[in-house]
């Protein structure tokens, strides 16, 4: 069955301290992983796509991987205004339809 | 316009009430896509438009939701005789390119509360 797992549900920082967001999948023939951050009362807003294991991307403060397994988000000196639910989402194996994580609620403290 | 455009940004229905959630995508954008979320939780694929075909409606959770596109831009999200488990925002999202795993586009989410 494909899934797409989040972790950790929440995660609080101090500014400046970096660390990293997980996105565990397990669909048959990865087209693509799709990270959105979402702050409150707001759609998604589009991040970064990868498509193959070892690709990497880059966007300001945030880095995301991919492995043939999982992605990582990691976030380097994180500042306030990233406090928002970082998603992560892949298209199903048979239909294609995209299926996100639950997501990870980050708060950065000052 | 400069993004995806949804309204109403809250709709408060009595149960039993039909509703109707309109959604502007962003313009040449062939693809369009409902999700519906709860608090929580991530996004859940409702249906999926190429242009004004619908070619994926296997999320729509029952035969009380109906959605359109019948011009291949706009598009209405129809749910008939709402229930409470209908709460949820509607997320509408487009993009450019055809196909369901494409980046896409969101608005900001129609907030329906079901009282």
């Amino acid at each position: 069955e494909d899934q797409v797992t989040q972790s950790p549900e929440a995660l609080r920082l101090q500014e400046g301290e970096s660390s990293s967001l997980n996105c565990s999948y397990t669909v048959s023939g990865l087209r693509g992983l799709f990270w959105y951050r979402q702050d409150p009362g707001k759609g998604p807003e589009f991040l970064f796509t990868l498509y193959s294991a070892g690709e990497e991307k880059e966007k300001e403060r945030l880095k995301a991987t991919l492995t043939k397994k999982e992605s990582f988000l990691h976030i380097t000196a994180p500042k306030p205004e990233d406090s928002a639910t970082y998603l992560c989402a892949v298209p199903g194996s048979n239909t294609g339809k995209l299926i996100f994580g639950q997501g990870t609620t980050l708060q950065v403290k000052p | 316009g400069a993004g995806v455009s949804q309204s109403p940004r809250y709709k408060v229905a009595k149960r039993g009430q039909d509703v109707a959630l309109r959604c502007d995508p962003i313009s040449g954008h062939v693809s369009l896509f409902w999700y519906q979320q709860a608090l929580g939780q991530g996004p859940e694929f409702l249906t999926y438009f190429q242009n004004e075909a619908q070619l994926d409606k296997s999320g729509l959770p029952s035969d009380r939701f109906f959605a359109e596109r019948p011009e291949g831009s706009v598009s209405t999200l129809k749910i008939q005789r709402t229930q409470q488990e209908d709460s949820a925002v509607y997320l509408c999202a487009s993009s450019f390119r055809g196909g369901m795993n494409t980046e896409a586009f969101f608005g900001q989410g129609t907030r329906l509360t079901v009282v």
